[in-house]
């Protein structure tokens, strides 16, 4: 069981906005930053977000993370087929004094 | 150009004691606010982060593994080493080192796939 709670699953059409939640604690989303990863098959995960809603250069402005308390998310607007992939959500939680990362969302572009 | 590499054997046998090396350019591990993290993930499954090494040599582990952790750097050799004792299948992953720092330094490795069976 993972410390972050994501949905296992998320999809949308092409154009579509889509929104993955990570619902976390005190210790970890309440007090620390959020970091999101996308995971294509095979390959490294990918930074996509880091400090809850900055995004590294090159990463496109399709998308976006905000956090509210002990929860956050990532939305992806204007959806591709390349956006197909796993999405982790990542924070330091100060009670374990260690990282810990959400369960993965797989998104599927219909 | 920032590259860590993994190292190490693809295949242990159970009860074994695993070591990877993680060999990285492009950054130093004496550079404040600088660390390096391994981070593994069984196959279809989620990522799960094992242990961090910071710049200043402070240490942190998985509380579910740490009994079973040892994290080293060698600063001169640009490396961090990763021991796991008493290796069982269920720790069958790709084990992936990752290198950390301000901002959006974020640098993962390809990762390298460790399975455990006799």
């Amino acid at each position: 069981q993972s410390v972050l709670t994501q949905p296992p699953s998320a999809s949308g059409t092409p154009g579509q906005r889509v929104t993955i939640s990570c619902s976390g604690s005190s210790s970890n989303i309440g007090s620390n930053y959020v970091y999101w990863y996308q995971q294509l098959p095979g390959t490294a995960p990918k930074l996509l977000i880091y400090r809850n809603n900055q995004r590294p250069s090159g990463v496109p402005d399709r998308f976006s993370g905000s956090k509210s308390g002990t929860s956050a998310s990532l939305a992806i607007s204007g959806l591709r087929s390349e956006d197909e992939a796993d999405y982790y959500c990542a924070a330091w939680d100060d009670s374990l004094s260690g990282q810990v990362f959400g369960g993965g969302t797989k998104l599927t572009v219909l | 150009q920032v590259t860590l590499r993994e190292s190490g054997p693809a295949l242990v046998k159970p009860t074994q004691t695993l070591t990877l090396t993680c060999t990285f350019s492009g950054f130093s591990l004496s550079t404040s606010g600088m660390c390096v993290s391994w981070i593994r993930q069984p196959p279809g499954k989620a990522l799960e982060w094992l242990a961090r090494i910071d710049w200043d040599d402070d240490k942190y582990y998985s509380t579910s593994l740490k009994t079973r952790l040892t994290i080293s750097k060698d600063t001169s050799k640009n490396q961090v080493v990763l021991t796991m004792t008493n290796m069982d299948p269920v720790d069958t992953a790709t084990y992936y080192c990752a290198g950390f720092g301000p901002y959006y330094f974020d640098y993962w490795g390809q990762g390298t796939l460790v399975t455990v069976s006799s």
